[in-house]
């Protein structure tokens, strides 16, 4: 079964600093990758997906993340952190028949002014 | 705004009570995917269904159930309910129901406290 785990809980940043939330997944099978972001109140957004086209995906409102299997991680980065990017992120992994999402337990990303 | 709707946006009931939250996906999607978010057990998929027939099952509760009617909406009940179902309750949409190739749409949730 894929499985994702996501390293810390909580980030935090400074406004304009890099921005990277790590994921590992775990799969038998060459996996299919998400990250989605959760604002306060609201359902989650896709931001980005890896189904194997390309191994460095670039996604919405500046994010990209690197699929590397060697290390089995699939880390979500943005150059310089903006006080709108404080948000609850998420990173999924789907099963084989790709008919459901696997998430991750979350992480919580603050923005500092 | 996903497109997706959910209603109630929040429900407040007492244990042992059953309540229905309903899901209208976006137009033209055919499948419809259910998720439970709560602070013990984080983002769960519950159940899929596609064009009204069932698709995948997660872990769900045999209290829970779910369907989706000929126009595509789906309503997700809940029953014998107890304290630790309180959660927030997701609703997604998408295009073919392929994890991988579609993109899931996300509604905003329906808070469900149990009390």
């Amino acid at each position: 079964a894929q499985s994702v785990t996501q390293l810390g809980s909580h980030v935090s940043v400074s406004e304009g600093a890099l921005v990277l939330l790590r994921c590992n997944y775990s799969s038998s099978v060459p996996p299919y990758l998400f990250w989605y972001v959760q604002y306060p109140n609201q359902g989650l957004q896709l931001l980005l997906k890896y189904t194997s086209a390309a191994t460095l995906v670039k996604g919405i409102n500046g994010f990209e993340a690197e699929f590397k299997k060697s290390e089995t991680s699939f880390h979500l980065t943005k150059p310089s952190a903006h006080m709108s990017d404080a948000a609850e992120y998420f990173c999924a992994v789907s099963d084989n028949a790709g008919n459901m999402l696997t998430f991750g337990g979350g992480t919580r990303l603050m923005v500092k002014p | 705004d996903s497109g997706v709707t959910q209603t109630p946006k929040h429900l407040i009931t007492a244990t042992g009570q059953r309540v229905t939250l309903r899901c209208s996906p976006r137009s033209g999607d055919l499948s419809v995917y259910w998720y439970q978010q709560s602070l013990d057990q984080g983002l769960q998929f519950l159940i899929q269904y596609y064009n009204g027939e069932e698709r995948a099952k997660g872990n769900i509760l045999e209290r829970f159930s779910a369907q989706q009617f000929p126009d595509l909406h789906s309503e997700l009940n809940l029953s014998s309910l107890e304290l630790g179902d309180s959660a927030l309750y997701f609703c997604a949409s998408s295009l073919a129901g392929v994890a991988h190739t579609d993109t899931q749409y996300f509604g905003p949730g329906t808070r469900l406290t149990v009390l």
